[in-house]
């Protein structure tokens, strides 16, 4: 059975620095990986998604993600964060039947 | 943009009352889902459907449980007798299929007195 793993459920930075939100999964197939970001009271919104190619992804708002099956990863980075980046962020994946997954989530907090 | 739409917002209902919470998933979706949210919690899988019918479900998701898709454009999760541990954010998803990610709706906030 597949698995997500966030291995931080917070993460404090302040605006303008540099991001990274960390994501493990554990698989016996090939997989489909998602970042999604649910701001306060709001549903999932889909950030980036790997499917297969390139293993650099880029998404919506300046992130993007790296596919590193070695270490089954799929880290989340922003070179600059806003303070409008505040929000929960999950890592989910999918195997064939496309039934998503989710991490416990990793809430980012911007400071200014 | 089209989007996933749920209603109601909040429901609070008592133990052992009957809950519909309905969603509207984007016009040429094939494959819906379920999924909810304890608070605190990580958001876990309920159930999907393709083609008139449960193509998977969770362990969660038991007789108390169902799904329907009445009328070619709602879909709605029934919860039969309402305990308080049912509390939680529902959310509604729908996708084209294939692997390209699903969309959300706001979810519905369920709270069980």
């Amino acid at each position: 059975a597949q698995s997500v793993t966030q291995l931080d459920s917070q993460v404090p930075v302040f605006e303008e620095a540099p991001v990274e939100l960390r994501c493990n999964y554990s698989s016996s197939v090939s997989v489909y990986l998602f970042w999604y970001v649910q701001y306060p009271n709001q549903g999932l919104q889909l950030l980036l998604k790997y499917l297969s190619g390139s293993t650099l992804v880029k998404g919506i708002n300046g992130f993007e993600a790296e596919f590193n099956k070695s270490q089954t990863s799929f880290h989340l980075r922003k070179p600059s964060v806003h303070i409008s980046d505040t929000a929960e962020y999950f890592c989910a994946v999918s195997e064939w039947n496309y039934k998503l997954t989710f991490g416990k989530g990793t809430l980012l907090t911007v400071n200014p | 943009e089209p989007e996933v739409t749920q209603t109601p917002s909040h429901q609070v209902t008592q133990m052992g009352q009957e809950v519909i919470l309905r969603c509207v998933p984007i016009s040429n979706h094939l494959y819906f889902y379920w999924y909810r949210q304890i608070l605190g919690q990580k958001v876990e899988f309920l159930v999907s459907f393709y083609n008139n019918e449960i193509s998977e479900k969770s362990e969660i998701f038991d007789d108390q449980f169902s799904v329907e898709r009445p009328d070619g454009s709602n879909f709605t999760l029934k919860i039969r007798s309402t305990k308080l541990e049912d509390s939680a954010m529902y959310f509604c998803a729908s996708s084209q299929g294939g692997a390209v990610g699903a969309f959300f709706g706001q979810g519905t906030r369920l709270t069980v007195v």
